[in-house]
Order: structure tokens, then C-alpha cells, then sequence
């Protein structure tokens, strides 16, 4: 069974970081890209970021985030991280990982972890 | 490229059909289009991706047919386990929305 287990959200001020992780079983993890996705409160989903699996290390990011968050993996720890810097308020979510069916990133985004919430209030 | 679902809600019986809407604003490329389940406190959950395959482990009353720039997504004999919240998606290349969302209550 895949599992998907994210970690590492909180409350934090305007303006400050954040790393969030996602560590997976179940599967190669290597051979998949992966993403992370957000879902602001009573809201709907946002893509933020996707990485290549399969050896690759092409980033991926939306407009919102691009120049403040980084993604990144370390395939020996089956993890994905993200590391988000200068929050405001409109960071806040609950951000999910989810599993590419692909190696290459697609976006056919089939398991998925069961969040972990990001809050940026002062 | 803008997903719009409709309707925003859909109230059903169990055992009635539901057929739920996507329109891009521009055509998808290849048909990559998917649709996700989310109930709530969960992970959302995929349903059907490019337009018309059947995830792993979904039934074959859950349907999805559509090109271009307009999908629809069946849901065959209602269950008590599908009244749900249904996103579509688009995806491949540059382009990874979602739409807004349909709500499926019982009515």
C-alpha cells in the first residue's frame, strides 16, 4: 500500500520560512515525480510545485510561488521537501503531496498524502 | 487556460445519476484531463484521468467523456459514499488547474 505522510506545518509570522516533508512508502519512490498541492481553506486545489523522478532533478513551479519556494527530494529517505520562504498571509493551506503516475512531471496525480496545515498570521 | 465546473451543487437521491461539468476556456491539449474525488478531512482522491481512463480500483459506474473543452464526469447508481466534492483538472506541460470544484449532496 502507498503511503504518503507529510509533516512539518504550523503557525507562522508574515514574512518568515517554512519546510515542509513528505516521506513515502509502498513504491520506488525514485522512479516518480512528485508534487505538492495546496487547498486554502474551504477552497479549491492549487498546484505549487513538481519535481522529476526517474534521476531527474527539473524543478517545477506555479507563478505564485516561483522565487520564494523550493522543492527538492532525497530519493535515499524517500522524501520530498518544500522549502517556502517569505510567507504571507495568502500561503495559507493545507498542502498535500501527491504521487505523478509518471517519472517525467504529468500531473496525473494518483495518491496522495492527508495534508499538512501551513498558517501565516502575525 | 480556466476550468469552469457546473453546477456549483447537485443535490440527488442514492441510486440516481450524476453527470457533472468542466469547460476550459481553451481547448486541452491531448485530452489531459482528470477528475478527482475529495470528501471532507480527506485527500482528494483521482477518479479518471485523460478525459476517460478509470483510476486503479474505480468503478465502472464512474464514467468521463468529453474533448476539447468540454467534460463531463458520470456517476452511475449513486452510493452513499459518493456525495463528495469533484474537481477536474487539466494538466501536461505548463498547464496544471483545477477547476473550482461541484458539490454531489443528497437530497
Amino acid at each position: 500500500e502507498v503511503q504518503l505522510l507529510e509533516s512539518g506545518g504550523g503557525l507562522v509570522q508574515p514574512g518568515e520560512a517554512l519546510r515542509l516533508s513528505c516521506v513515502v512508502s509502498g513504491l520506488t519512490f525514485s522512479r516518480y515525480a512528485m508534487s505538492w498541492v495546496r487547498q486554502a481553506p474551504g477552497k479549491g486545489l492549487e498546484w505549487v510545485s513538481a519535481i522529476d523522478g526517474g534521476g531527474g532533478v527539473t524543478t517545477y513551479y506555479a507563478d505564485s510561488v516561483k522565487g520564494r519556494f523550493s522543492i527538492s527530494r532525497d530519493n535515499s529517505k524517500n522524501a520530498l521537501y518544500l522549502q517556502m520562504n517569505s510567507l504571507s498571509a495568502e500561503d495559507t493551506a493545507i498542502y498535500f503531496c501527491a504521487k505523478d503516475r509518471s517519472s517525467l512531471w504529468f500531473g496525473e496525480l494518483d495518491s496522495w498524502g492527508q495534508g499538512t496545515l501551513v498558517t501565516v498570521s502575525s | 487556460s480556466v476550468l469552469t465546473q457546473s453546477p456549483g451543487t447537485l443535490s440527488l437521491s442514492p441510486g440516481e445519476t450524476a453527470t457533472l461539468s468542466c469547460r476550459a476556456s481553451q481547448s486541452i491539449r491531448s485530452n489531459y484531463l482528470a477528475w478527482y474525488q475529495q470528501k471532507p478531512g480527506q485527500a482528494p482522491r483521482l477518479l479518471i484521468y485523460a478525459a476517460s481512463i478509470r483510476a486503479t480500483g474505480i468503478p465502472d459506474r464512474v464514467s468521463g467523456t468529453g474533448s476539447g473543452t468540454d467534460f463531463t464526469l458520470t456517476i452511475s447508481r449513486l452510493e452513499p459514499e459518493d456525495f463528495a466534492m469533484y474537481f477536474c483538472q487539466q494538466y501536461g506541460g505548463s498547464r496544471n488547474t483545477f477547476g473550482q470544484g461541484t458539490k454531489l449532496e443528497i437530497k
